[in-house]
């Protein structure tokens, strides 16, 4: 089946560094990646749809500049938190689209990463 | 609006006993209805997935069921086990544009105990 692999799984860095999340798609190619966010006992909030070879189309109320994201392949995705600071210490997600057939989109997701900013 | 609502909020069962998660949604129009289960400090993994046309899935002890007249969806664990705790997320997807959009529902977190 298809495997959605993220990195790093945690993260520590300090207020004011960048932070890279990389999310690769091993087994397919995605055209499509996802990125969410999650608070404590809350559902995944959707922050950007990714395209490869395209700009990423953010959710309202995303800071663009704020969290990049680059889609340079078929098969890898990142997510950079830039200028970090301890607010935005949360656990992110991502998602890859693929053709799974059966006239639907299968939607697999990585194992998560958790960021704390200290 | 879209929405996905899930009840109820949290479960505690004993192992080896069966229970019933509920999904109510109003997604139009609607596409299709998943169900993933989330460990903590994990992502989601799918456990089925129901297109208008179906109104039963299963997967192993999971089975979803779905009621595209009432919009409801279930999703039933039987003989349940320890490692079953965990959060079980309804996902709706609507066709928007020609692209499909995701509508996550807060999830019912489940607690198995010995």
């Amino acid at each position: 089946g298809a495997v959605v692999s993220q990195h790093p799984s945690r993260v520590i860095c300090k207020s004011g560094t960048s932070v890279k999340i990389e999310c690769r798609s091993l087994d397919f190619q995605a055209t499509t990646m996802f990125w969410y966010r999650q608070f404590p006992k809350k559902s995944l909030m959707l922050m950007a749809t990714s395209n490869e070879g395209s700009k990423a189309t953010y959710e309202q109320g995303v800071e663009k500049d704020k969290f990049l994201i680059n889609h340079a392949s078929l098969t890898l995705s990142t997510l950079t938190v830039t200028s970090a600071h301890p607010e935005d210490s949360s656990f992110y997600i991502c998602s890859a689209r693929d053709a799974s057939g059966g006239g639907y989109y299968g939607y697999t997701f990585g194992s998560g990463t958790r960021l704390t900013v200290v | 609006k879209n929405q996905v609502e899930q009840s109820p909020q949290s479960l505690i069962i004993l192992e080896g006993k069966n229970c019933t998660l509920q999904c109510n949604y109003t997604v139009s129009p609607f596409s299709n209805l998943r169900w993933y289960k989330q460990d903590t400090g994990r992502g989601p993994v799918s456990l089925t997935i129901m297109t208008f046309s179906e109104n039963t899935k299963s997967n192993g002890r999971y089975t979803a069921t779905l009621d595209a007249d009432t919009k409801q969806s279930s999703l039933h664990i039987t003989a349940s086990q320890l490692s079953d705790s965990a959060s079980y997320i309804c996902v709706v997807s609507a066709n928007s544009g020609g692209y499909n959009k995701l509508i996550f529902g807060a999830g019912t977190r489940l607690a198995v105990h010995p």
